[in-house]
């Protein structure tokens, strides 16, 4: 089944400990990306990769980093997590290029910061 | 810079028909999504248009005017289970990846 799967669905941690969300797809993408979603926010980007080895900042990459060693997994560190980063996070993937229609969403991370 | 805006709640009757607008202001046009998304789920596409004009599937239709920065979605019959948020995204230019840059969403209730 395609499908994109990010872990953990739930976290609860403290400030300052630092943390990982792993997100993969099976679906051969090269486009992957995060976002961050809060109420009347909306989805806001927070770091995208186009293809191994190729990542860049989205609208909000403050307090977070990413990496892109392979294809198919696309984790978010957060280094030293604040209350502020409390959110919905979401990790999206599709192919590359202009053509590309919809983008594939994980099922979201509920992360709090106490 | 990106701007997008639809409203920010709708309520509608069940069996009726519902439109929902979105206009954008954006550097780079690749297309227009329509996402549907319930409440503490991942959004889910529901339509895609990069030219003028009606796409239409089944109960759900979306329209777009790039010339005037314009969109709609329409939900036709409506059943108790599209109250969901609906959110608009245009995809950007290359330059910014191809991203996806969403509205706040629209919140829509269907009432009895």
């Amino acid at each position: 089944e395609a499908q994109v799967t990010q872990n953990p669905r739930y976290l609860i941690t403290v400030t300052g400990k630092k943390l990982t969300v792993t997100c993969s797809q099976n679906m051969n993408h090269e486009y992957m990306s995060w976002y961050r979603q809060d109420p009347g926010l909306g989805l806001r980007q927070i770091y995208y990769s186009m293809n191994v080895e190729v990542t860049d900042k989205g609208d909000v990459p403050e307090g977070y980093k990413v990496s892109r060693k392979e294809k198919r997994n696309f984790p978010l560190i957060l280094e030293s997590p604040s209350p502020n980063q409390t959110s919905l996070y979401f990790c999206a993937s599709s192919l590359k290029g202009q053509r590309v229609q919809e983008q594939y969403f994980g099922p979201g991370t509920r992360l709090t910061v106490t | 810079g990106q701007n997008i805006d639809q409203p920010t709640e709708m309520t509608a009757t069940e069996g009726a028909i519902v439109q929902i607008n979105c206009t954008y202001q954006t550097s780079g046009f690749n297309g227009l999504f329509w996402y549907q998304q319930h409440a503490g789920e991942a959004p889910t596409f529901l339509s895609y248009n990069v030219l003028d004009g009606l796409e239409e599937k089944g109960r759900f239709s979306s329209f777009l005017s790039r010339s005037k920065g314009y969109s709609y979605l329409l939900l036709k019959e409506l059943q108790m289970k599209d109250s969901a948020s609906y959110l608009c995204a245009v995809k950007g230019n290359s330059n910014s990846g191809y991203a996806l840059n969403f509205g706040k969403g629209t919140s829509l209730l269907v009432t009895p």
